[in-house]
């Protein structure tokens, strides 16, 4: 059974940084082909891709969030980070981590966290 | 505003059939690449419903498919039911962005 779970802080001010934890499980970053990825959405709003990192540690990133964004993984504790700087109110939203198949779609997501930042 | 492009609302009698299209552009839908769909019901995470042309999940009902012809995609659902009020997203993947995109979403009303 494919489980990811989001962790983190639940409020944080502008301008400091954020840092979520996705912790998963059924699966394993070590496995050639596998990824974890970060969605976010803004309450009422859309969904917006953020980040991606696979097994073999590549990485990508939104093009208009790149320079705010860092995503990393920890097989061994199964879990991934992805920091965002300079937090911006606009950027509250609920933030979701997902698992990507074959790099085409996301069939198991995480429940999400919702971040909401204070001005 | 998001790269591939979905009516905000659309609405249906139960029993009907209703389509909610995504258009996008040469660099994503038009390149080539498939179109998924997700279904995300009020506070909950969005969840896969289609993926490409027409692989459907596990216990997604063989009510819903999908369609892609050139720059745009097509979900459609017939037998409408109350429990299929929703909000729909297409996915793709954009050669042009490197990047994995979405549409705005189409809001599901069961009238």
């Amino acid at each position: 059974q494919i489980t990811l779970k989001e962790s983190g802080p639940t409020v944080v001010k502008a301008t400091q940084t954020l840092t979520l934890t996705c912790t998963f499980s059924g699966f394993s970053l070590s496995t050639s082909g596998v990824g974890v990825s970060w969605i976010r959405q803004p309450p009422g709003k859309a969904l917006e891709w953020l980040a991606l990192i696979y097994w073999d540690d590549d990485k990508r990133y939104s093009p208009s969030l790149k320079s705010r964004l860092t995503i990393t993984k920890d097989p061994s504790k199964n879990q991934v980070v992805l920091t965002m700087t300079n937090m911006d109110p606009v950027d509250t939203a609920t933030y979701y981590c997902a698992r990507p198949y074959n790099s085409i779609y996301f069939d198991y997501w995480g429940q999400g966290t919702l971040v909401t930042v204070s001005s | 505003q998001s790269v591939l492009t979905q009516p905000p609302s659309v609405s249906g009698a139960p029993g009907q059939k209703i389509t909610i299209s995504c258009t996008g552009t040469s660099s994503n839908i038009g390149a080539g690449y498939d179109v998924h769909w997700y279904q995300q019901f009020q506070g909950t995470a969005p969840k896969l419903l289609i993926s490409g042309t027409g692989n459907r999940p596990s216990g997604v009902p063989d009510r819903f498919s999908g369609s892609k012809s050139g720059t745009s995609a097509s979900l459609a659902i017939t037998g409408l039911q109350a429990e299929d009020e929703a909000d729909y997203y297409c996915q793709s993947y954009d050669s042009g962005l490197s990047a994995w995109v979405f549409g705005g979403g189409t809001k599901l009303t069961v009238l």
